[in-house]
This record gives structure tokens, sequence and C-alpha cells, in this order.
């Protein structure tokens, strides 16, 4: 299989404690996206990637939140001191080189439960 | 700034029947406008993508429009069946930036 991989599926974990999550995006895709999304609510931006380097960062992304792709293929995002609100599903996505009309190709997304 | 609004938030239509939903924007500097496909607990499924200078795209029995200049795009759903099920989303690309604006949903049920 070829598309978006996304690890772990779920996450609970307590209030402050750190998680990471790991996107590996379609092989030859430069770009990669996180979104974050809630129930009954589209996906929100979180952070753009094409090759290694980090070209948008949403004001929504605190100083809690990092993400990194040191060699431009697989992805993570930390999330440091977790708060419940920031349960949600995290995901991830992957396009090829070219405009920015291309389709973008979603994983099933990181489910995080903060108790 | 841009705002995507999805209208009506949930529709439970008979099986067979055409629908349509829709997905208004406010800013009609657009570069695309796509359309996806959302089952419970699952990530996103592409469906459509429409470049701003196009009016319409098709797959099998879907078909979606773009009107920039009211800031509105339908999709058009033929002959449904229950394995159309799912919440449907809308998104816009505003200019060179990669970001996509998201519609909140509306989430289609379909009866056997």
């Amino acid at each position: 299989d070829t598309g978006v991989s996304q690890d772990p599926r779920h996450k609970i974990t307590k209030r402050g404690q750190n998680v990471t999550f790991r996107c590996d995006p379609i092989s030859e895709h430069n770009r990669l996206y996180w979104y974050r999304q809630t129930l009954g609510q589209g996906p929100e931006f979180l952070t753009y990637f094409q090759n290694e380097a980090q070209l948008e960062k949403s004001r929504l992304l605190s100083d809690r939140f990092s993400a990194e792709r040191p060699k431009g293929s697989f992805s993570t995002l930390e999330i440091q001191r977790t708060e419940q609100g920031d349960s949600a599903m995290y995901l991830c996505a992957s396009s090829p080189p070219g405009p920015p009309g291309n389709t973008i190709y979603f994983g099933e997304g990181s489910w995080l439960t903060v108790v | 700034k841009q705002e995507v609004t999805q209208i009506p938030a949930a529709l439970s239509v008979p099986e067979g029947e055409n629908l349509v939903l829709n997905c208004s924007f406010t800013d009609s500097a657009i570069y695309n406008l796509q359309w996806f496909r959302q089952d419970p607990g699952k990530g996103l499924t592409s469906l459509l993508l429409i470049q701003s200078s196009q009016r319409e795209q098709t797959s099998g029995r879907l078909n979606a429009s773009l009107d920039k200049s009211s800031g509105r795009s339908t999709l058009y759903i033929a002959a449904s069946q229950p394995g159309d099920s799912a919440t449907y989303l809308c998104a816009v690309r505003a200019g060179s930036n990669y970001q996509l604006i998201w519609g909140a949903g509306t989430k289609l049920i379909i009866k056997p």
C-alpha cells in the first residue's frame, strides 16, 4: 500500500504527558501537511512542509506543539504537556511536487484522547 | 478572512434519489476547491478537485460545480446508494498558500 500512513492510530494519555505522532507520506510526495480535527468540525491547518523545510505554521500551533521532517520523508508531530483541549484527530496529508492545485492525500488520522 | 460554510449540516434521503450538497465561501479569490468524503472515525478521501478556471468536474455519479463569482460550489450525487452515507466536506485553497480552509461538512445518510 502506498498511501499516507499514520502511527499510532489511537493514543490515550494523561494530562501533562508528551505525545508524538508519526506520518509517512506517499513516496515521492515532497509536500506534507498536518491538520487537526475535532468532532463535527472541518480540519484546521497546523503546519506545512516542503521537503524538510517547514514553510507554514498556523497561529493555532502553540509553543507546546512542534513538528519536524528531518530528511524530507517522514514527519513527527509532538505535543508537550498535553491538555484536555488537545483531544482531537490529528491528520497528516501529502501532495506531489508541482503547483498548489494538486490533489492532497490524507492518512487515516491519529486519535488523541487526553484524560 | 476566508470562511467556508456548508448547508445543510445533515441530510437524510431515501436510496435512489438525486441530491445536491452546498458549499459557500466568502472570498472569491480561490486557487481551487476540493470535495472530500469522510467515513466515521476515518481520514479524508478526495472526491473531486476543481481549479479556479474550471466550472465543473465529474467522476462517476458525482458532479461538482464551481461559481467563483457567487462564492458557491455544489456536489451533485446521482442515484444515491446506502454506501454513499458519509460526511462530505469542501475545502478551498486561497492563492499560492498551501493551506486548505474547510467547511464543517454535511453528514449524509442514505436510507435503504
